[in-house]
């Protein structure tokens, strides 16, 4: 089947607004991820989702940062008051998720590219 | 968190010639998946491996999970080999479960 999506795939904003990025995991996987790469970083983890609970979002580095996932489906990342450091690629991953994990690979979409002005 | 260091930082190679990247982790791992991230940014699945040997064409990774490391053999390398190789990990700690843990990476360049 298809593999992860993300839209939009570039997003360019001024500071101070809010932005919304979609993803779409591959059907069937229960777990949902995001993670943000800054230029030239690795990456870092933001939150995930077991279903459309957050078991953990100790990654997500401000209140300006907020996330929803609908059932086993699409989750939205939003970001509030953009500042300039929230400039990075926005990564999604998704994976089945059995307990203690054993047989989980996460898959990564494309990304969404934003650049805060 | 999980610790998770990936060396050397930046490798330049021939075209033909063979490599071997290095991870080191912290902590009991239960996921270790590494990945090759293309020019365009897109990181794409290589191996998922938290033990054992495992070969795919010219690439092969082995995971001593005993003693924490893993490493990723390139063999007689291309120029589309080139772009940075991420080390992830999964603990299986309930503070480190869900979450991969990323390397910084190795950029590999490979001149033709």
């Amino acid at each position: 089947g298809a593999g992860v999506s993300q839209s939009p795939s570039n997003k360019v904003t001024e500071k101070g607004k809010d932005v919304e990025l979609r993803c779409d995991p591959i059907s069937g996987h229960t777990a949902l991820y995001w993670y943000r790469q800054r230029l030239g970083q690795g990456l870092e983890f933001l939150i995930y989702f077991q279903g459309n609970s957050a078991p953990d979002k100790s990654g997500l580095p401000s209140d300006r940062f907020s996330a929803e996932r609908t059932g086993e489906s699409v989750s939205t990342l939003t970001i509030q008051r953009t500042q300039q450091e929230d400039s990075a690629v926005y990564l999604c991953a998704s994976s089945f998720f059995a307990q203690g994990g054993y047989q989980e690979t996460q898959y990564f979409g494309p990304g969404t590219r934003l650049l805060v002005l | 968190g999980i610790q998770v260091e990936q060396s050397p930082p930046d490798l330049i190679l021939q075209e033909g010639a063979n490599s071997t990247l290095r991870c080191n982790f912290s902590d009991s791992v239960n996921n270790l998946q590494w990945f090759h991230q293309n020019p365009w940014g897109q990181l794409i699945n290589l191996f998922y491996i938290p033990s054992g040997t495992k070969q795919n064409g010219r690439l092969s990774a082995t995971t001593v999970a005993t003693e924490r490391y893993s490493l990723l053999y390139i063999s007689s390398s291309q120029t589309t080999d080139s772009g940075v190789y991420f080390c992830a990990v999964r603990g299986i700690r309930g503070s480190t479960l869900g979450r991969l843990y990323f390397g910084r990476g190795t950029q590999l360049t490979v001149w033709p």
